[in-house]
């Protein structure tokens, strides 16, 4: 146990929705990461957040957003999903102080979404 | 170009027997980290070792070492004394040295390592 917990486990949704994945981080960790796992892309960064604000950016699309609340829980929004939106979105999480250069980053245990 | 290069697919070793699964990177940073994964078919992403671009010494953590050669920019995983608990998915990944408190993971494409009795 990564000490990241995700909710939900699994998520069935339809085309054209709208769904909220949640992360709480490990404690004492200030950095929440989003990846997104599928088949054709692997595992892609999408977002990172440090201490409720964004830090690095990576493939999301507009349609995805993030957030991290003061709590230091973070949500991934997805809307108006596709089809090719069906992946394993991964939650990570890590202290990242400045100037670490070896911030390791632990996993949640993911949430597997799918669009029909 | 990719970042990280993992060219074995798919590896098949017997128990009890050591096997390396092979990583390559590329990057003009002369900062960066190493990381190795494993994912089992339950899907989470278990951390297993890391290697610092300046580190002296080969990363070891228990039957798991990093064989690091840094003028061929290689860090393969070596397992040894396989188990069939050790089948999975090895991911290889590399963060490089960013300003504050940006970070992020770039990660190859994997190799299914199969252990057999």
């Amino acid at each position: 146990d990564s000490g990241v917990t995700q909710t939900p486990k699994h998520l069935i949704t339809a085309t054209g929705q709208r769904v909220t994945l949640r992360c709480s981080p490990r404690s004492g960790d200030l950095s929440v990461y989003w990846y997104q796992q599928s088949l054709d892309q692997g595992l892609q960064f999408l977002i990172q957040y440090y201490n409720g604000e964004e830090r690095a950016k990576g493939n999301i699309l507009e349609r995805f957003s993030a957030q991290q609340f003061p709590d230091l829980h973070s949500e991934l929004n997805l809307s108006s999903l596709e089809l090719g939106d069906s992946a394993l979105y991964f939650c990570a999480s890590s202290v990242r102080l400045a100037g670490d250069i070896l911030d390791e980053q632990f996993f949640g245990p993911g949430t597997r979404l799918t669009v029909l | 170009a990719q970042k990280i290069t993992q060219t074995q697919p798919g590896m098949f070793v017997q128990e009890k027997e050591a096997v390396t699964l092979d990583c390559t990177y590329d990057t003009s940073d002369p900062s960066y980290g190493l990381f190795w994964y494993k994912q089992p078919s339950s899907g989470e992403m278990i951390f297993l070792i890391y290697q610092g671009s300046y580190d002296q010494q080969n990363a070891t953590e228990g039957r798991y070492s990093l064989n690091f050669q840094k003028a061929r920019k290689s860090a393969n995983l070596v397992i040894s004394a396989s188990q069939l608990g050790d089948s999975a998915m090895y991911f290889c990944a590399m963060r490089e040295a960013t300003t504050g408190t940006a970070s992020k993971l770039t990660f190859g494409t994997g190799t299914r390592l199969q252990v057999t009795l």
